[in-house]
């Protein structure tokens, strides 16, 4: 089943402007992950916060959580056309070791 | 994708054929996972591994099979392929089971 639940399906924007994905889950978490996937290629992962982590940088990447509404965003600042990829917020399994993904935001950054 | 490969690449094969696809890694990483992708339904995890010989099933491992004798080598086999195992699938590792790294995934087609 899956944890995370990203919004929107689908972005399209122009590139200079900003990029929002959203991502919801429903159960605690120790950690929570995006991950970007180019057409036809393995995922890659971007960036990971901590519970205990309310906001986390790297890069044009800025990732938030609150885990009082069990949610995540990641904003892509000054998007390029390099930037277009499906993202996917992932949750670790309280066993350990999983991840649970998302069905992911596919963002299209228009040149 | 560096440190992580998947073979083949590209497969087409009968139902009732069993199949083995390979996840080699030169990482020295501790988890491996074997994850198949289709649309509308994300990643979703099959069986995964946390050590040499150590493996547990994942979301959706009816119809699969894992083995891992070596730390480099993961291997998932579908004993007889049916049309509904036609999918992308992905391996990945972890060293502390935290980030995964994933391979270039294998499409397979089961006609």
């Amino acid at each position: 089943s899956q944890q995370g639940e990203e919004d929107p399906q689908a972005l399209s924007i122009q590139e200079g402007e900003n990029a929002t994905m959203n991502c919801s889950y429903k159960t605690s978490i120790n950690n929570l992950q995006w991950y970007r996937q180019n057409s036809g290629r393995g995922l890659v992962h971007l960036i990971l916060i901590r519970s205990n982590e309310r906001e986390k940088h790297s890069g044009r990447l800025r990732v938030t959580l609150d885990t009082s509404k069990k949610s995540s965003s990641l904003l892509i600042t000054a998007s390029r056309a390099a930037d277009t990829a499906s993202y996917f917020c992932a949750t670790d399994d309280s066993q350990g070791g999983k991840l649970i993904f998302g069905q992911g935001t596919e963002l299209s950054v228009k040149p | 994708d560096a440190g992580i490969t998947q073979s083949p690449r590209h497969k087409v094969t009968e139902t009732g054929t069993p199949v083995t696809l390979r996840c080699h890694q030169t990482e020295n990483h501790r988890y491996m996972y074997w994850y198949r992708q289709d649309p509308g339904h994300g990643l979703r995890l099959i069986h995964y591994s946390y050590g040499v010989k150590d493996t547990d099933k994942g979301e959706v491992s009816d119809g699969y099979s894992v083995s891992r004798s070596k730390t480099e080598d993961f291997l998932l086999t579908l004993e007889s392929a049916t049309s509904s195992q036609t999918s992308v699938y992905f391996c990945a590792i972890s060293d502390r089971g935290y980030e995964q790294y994933f391979g270039p995934g294998t499409r397979l087609t089961v006609t």
